[in-house]
């Protein structure tokens, strides 16, 4: 059974009309992650959430945005997409628990991914 | 931040040879370390991983070694198949109690049967 499920698995877009792409999770994971991976190219992180706390990458475009309204749902919203946001992307969740980190680590389970076409 | 650097980008062994694929990472705090096959089109899964508290692990015909010293760790296919061509990448979480993991930037590995 899918636990982390991305929806849609293809989505197609015009240059500058705004897209959101969605996540939801069946495993109850407090970190939450959104990953864009291009052709050939190792996934890059673009946030994160821990709970309801968000951390943006530093070289995160601000045309990417994201929300997260419960434990289960997280949302990738791309403002204006460009032809170069064509890409797939790629959620994950992990169970972080502090002071345990050592121990349960820090697995990441992927969605399926969304591939985003720009036309 | 952390760094890691991984080789070789392609790697092609005859079907029943061994693979291995090498990774430095940069930050000493560093303290776990999957590694991910990713088919064409599909989602990175998780092969197996290491916690800097153990030197080595195996499961079946995969094994991972890690050298804290040097910071290195490397993926060891035994009897590769055909099946096992995919993209690998390792991967380092960062030690400073964050939630980020880091990915070098991948092997293409083909098994030639």
């Amino acid at each position: 059974d899918a636990m982390v499920i991305q929806n849609p698995r293809y989505q197609v877009t015009q240059f500058g009309k705004p897209v959101t792409l969605s996540c939801s999770q069946t495993l109850n994971h407090n970190v939450m992650y959104w990953y864009q991976q291009k052709s050939s190219q190792a996934p890059k992180l673009l946030f994160h959430y821990y709970d309801k706390d968000f951390n943006n990458e530093a070289d995160t475009p601000d045309n990417f945005q994201s929300r997260r309204p419960n434990t289960s749902f997280c949302f990738l919203d791309i403002r204006s997409p460009g032809l170069g946001d064509a890409a797939m992307y790629l959620c994950a969740t992990s169970s972080f628990l502090w002071g345990a980190s050592h121990i349960t680590g820090n697995i990441q389970y992927f969605g399926a991914g969304t591939r985003l076409s720009v036309l | 931040g952390e760094n890691v650097e991984q080789h070789p980008s392609t790697l092609s062994v005859q079907e029943g040879d061994s693979a291995v694929i090498k990774c430095t990472y940069s930050d000493s705090a560093s303290n776990y370390f999957p590694w991910y096959k990713q088919e064409l089109g599909k989602r990175p899964q998780l092969i197996i991983d290491i916690r800097s508290n153990v030197g080595e692990k195996k499961d079946q015909r995969i094994a991972v070694t890690l050298n804290k010293t040097a910071k290195h760790f490397s993926l060891h296919i035994t009897e590769t198949q055909p099946e096992d061509s995919a993209v690998y990448f390792c991967a380092a979480r960062e030690g400073t109690g964050g939630f980020k993991t880091i990915f070098g930037a991948g092997t293409r590995l083909f098994v030639k049967a």
